[in-house]
């Protein structure tokens, strides 16, 4: 079975420290890699993929994610957080078929 | 449109009533994927819409729910005879072709649904 796990419920930074936001997958064969953003009660936005290529990955809003294929990870990283970056981060990847598998999500709360 | 299009917002339904969810898809998306979250849940695949394609409903939780995609567009969730387990966002996305060419999936903003 496919599947991407996310093992922190909660990340708590202070602004202006480095964020990053775990998450592995077990995918089969070459993966497809994604990080999501959801604010309050809002729908998930779409941050950065990893497809192929150079394993460091830039995305929106200063995001970045480094794809590890030796240990299956995809780790969201961002150098300087802010308050603003407090939301709810999914990771997922491709499953079997066309579908994507999220992880269950991480909280990340930045204090100022 | 812009984005993924999704109605109602907001939706509360009586224990045993049937509701209907839309999604209009972004234009020229030939994929379409039904989610769901729960309160604190993460998010659930319910079902896949590819162009004329059978549709891939493995994800659908019972047979009271079901939904169709009509000219290829616009899609319908329906959920009959609601239960209070049912209350969760209900959220709707497309893509340019299937994800399993790397293609983004873009969200809407989701319906949510309160069973009472």
């Amino acid at each position: 079975a496919q599947s991407v796990a996310q093992p922190e419920d909660q990340v708590n930074v202070a602004e202006g420290n480095p964020l990053t936001v775990k998450c592995t997958y077990s995918v089969s064969g070459n993966p497809y890699l994604f990080w999501y953003v959801q604010y309050p009660n809002r729908g998930l936005q779409f941050l950065l993929k990893y497809i192929t290529g150079d394993n460091l990955v830039k995305g929106s809003y200063g995001f970045e994610a480094e794809f590890n294929k030796s240990q299956t990870s995809f780790h969201l990283k961002k150098p300087s957080a802010l308050v603003s970056d407090s939301a709810l981060y999914f990771c997922a990847a491709k499953a079997a078929g066309n579908k994507l598998t999220f992880g269950g999500g991480t909280r990340v709360l930045v204090k100022p | 449109g812009a984005g993924v299009s999704q109605s109602p917002s907001n939706k509360v339904t009586e224990k045993g009533k049937d509701v209907e969810l839309r999604c209009d898809p972004i234009s020229g998306h030939t994929a379409l994927y039904w989610y769901r979250q729960s309160l604190g849940q993460g998010l659930e695949f319910l079902i896949y819409f590819q162009g004329n394609s059978a549709p891939d409903k493995s994800g659908l939780p019972s047979d009271r729910f079901s939904a169709e995609r009509t000219g290829g567009s616009v899609s319908t969730l329906t959920i009959q005879r609601t239960q209070q387990e049912d209350s969760a966002v209900y959220l709707c996305a497309s893509s340019l072709s299937p994800v399993i060419s790397g293609n983004t999936i873009y969200f809407g903003e989701g319906s949510w649904l309160t069973v009472v």
